[in-house]
């Protein structure tokens, strides 16, 4: 079973980028999907997008389009997820979690344990 | 793409059944077998409950099951118990090749 161990909390201003990691454990990383999943303050989960660490190729929600960039490690088995342009609204606790290796594998597991952004002047 | 709605909080007493809906269109929830449930303890990352509409996980009790009829989906919990308590989302693959969530509805145990 695959473990994603996540970066530690960040404080950005608001317009400057933030970039949080994701470390897989396990064999199956270059085969897995991972995607980056937030949730504002008292509010609930919004899909970012996703990406395939085996080829790199990512899909992104209309929403982060021209503001999202996800890449990946293969050598040390982590994805990563760039944000510009941060604005308050941006402050949330951002999750990475896999869809695993399997293309009609559509559900969520594992999970990060969460990375806290916070937006603030 | 709009998220799934799911009703704000539903309420229930220890060993009674509830269920929390979710809808969506033809284009996520009605159109594929690939809904998913989560619970979401304050503070903690979400968990899978239920997967491909009404599959449980190992480890999972089987008084969550899941179902799907038309584009709402649902998710039964049985015989509550206190540590049901927690926030539920249901979740959908969409025609885009995105996914979507539910806004989440907070279960409260009387």
């Amino acid at each position: 079973q695959v473990q994603l161990v996540q970066s530690g909390a960040e404080v950005k201003k608001p317009g400057a980028s933030v970039k949080i990691s994701c470390k897989a454990s396990g064999d199956t990383f270059t085969s897995s999907y991972m995607h980056w999943v937030r949730q504002a303050p008292g509010q609930g989960l919004e899909w970012m997008g996703i990406i395939n660490p085996s080829g790199g190729s990512t899909n992104y929600a209309q929403k982060f389009q021209g503001r999202v960039t996800m890449t990946r490690d293969t050598s040390t088995s982590t994805v990563y997820m760039e944000l510009s342009s941060l604005t308050s609204e941006d402050t949330a606790v951002y999750y990475c979690a896999s869809t695993g290796y399997s293309s009609s594998r559509k559900w969520f597991d594992p999970w990060g344990q969460g990375t806290l952004v916070t937006v603030s002047s | 793409q709009s998220a799934l709605t799911q009703p704000a909080s539903v309420s229930g007493s220890p060993g009674q059944s509830i269920t929390i809906s979710c809808t969506g269109t033809s284009s996520d929830v009605g159109g594929y077998n690939y809904v998913s449930w989560y619970q979401q303890h304050p503070g903690k990352a979400p968990k899978l409950m239920i997967y491909d509409v009404s599959k449980r996980p190992s480890g999972v009790s089987n008084r969550f099951s899941g179902s799907k009829s038309g584009n709402t989906a649902s998710l039964t919990i049985s015989g509550l118990q206190a540590e049901d308590e927690a926030d539920y989302y249901c979740s959908s693959y969409t025609s885009s090749s995105s996914w979507v969530f539910g806004g989440g509805t907070k279960l409260t145990v009387l």
